[in-house]
């Protein structure tokens, strides 16, 4: 069965630095990998999708990486600031049937400081 | 685009009550898939469908049904409420399965069971 788990479970940064929050997954027959920010009492938002051919994808001060062999993701913030305060999410799709859907991770809570 | 929208937003229930959460989204979407978010647990998919009355069970299935006779509605019944259901529900659609385009996660249903 697939496992995903993220590392830090909760992270505090001053603003303005740079961060990194990390997604592994054990099964690495994956089709791709999805990045979600998840804000207090709110729906998930997507903010990257990384297809199991591709290493990276970048979205403004967000760059997520993929490493599928060693069944690794991070998810770099760029000059972070307060309003990305949030859980982030990673969540994968296996190879051979999308219909099994997402598989989490149980999210990185993250805290910019002012 | 609304999107996915899910109604009620909340919602308190007592013990055997039965309800349905309604799931709705205009992106013309095959695959719609369920999902519950408990603390320490993650979010875990519940039942999904793959097309319109086609219907398949995820990994916490029991208790809840589903129907899809549209392409555009997915509603999760619960039949006889158990304080063991109180969780966030979201519901997701997808353009096939996550294969290519990713999910997209409605804003989710807060339900209690007393």
């Amino acid at each position: 069965k697939q496992e995903v788990t993220q590392i830090p479970a909760a992270l505090s940064v001053p603003e303005g630095e740079n961060l990194v929050l990390n997604c592994s997954f054990t099964d690495s027959a994956i089709y791709n990998l999805q990045w979600f920010r998840q804000d207090p009492g709110k729906g998930l938002t997507s903010l990257l999708l990384i297809q199991s051919s591709q290493r990276e994808q970048t979205s403004g001060r967000l760059n997520a990486s993929l490493d599928k062999s060693s069944g690794r993701s991070t998810l770099y913030i760029a000059a972070s600031q307060p309003g990305d305060s949030a859980t982030y999410l990673c969540a994968v799709v296996l190879s051979g049937g999308g219909a099994d859907g997402l598989t989490f991770g149980k999210g990185t809570h993250l805290i910019i400081q002012p | 685009n609304a999107g996915v929208t899910q109604t009620p937003k909340f919602q308190v229930l007592k013990t055997g009550q039965s309800m349905t959460l309604q799931c709705a989204q205009d992106m013309n979407h095959e695959y719609m898939s369920w999902y519950r978010q408990d603390p320490g647990m993650g979010l875990r998919l519940i039942h999904y469908s793959v097309g319109a009355g086609i219907t398949d069970q995820g990994e916490v299935p029991n208790g809840y049904n589903v129907s899809r006779s549209t392409t555009e509605d997915f509603p999760l019944r619960l039949l006889s409420a158990a304080p063991s259901q109180t969780s966030v529900y979201f519901c997701a659609s997808s353009l096939q399965g996550g294969y290519s385009y990713g999910y997209t996660f409605g804003s989710g249903t807060r339900l209690t069971v007393v």
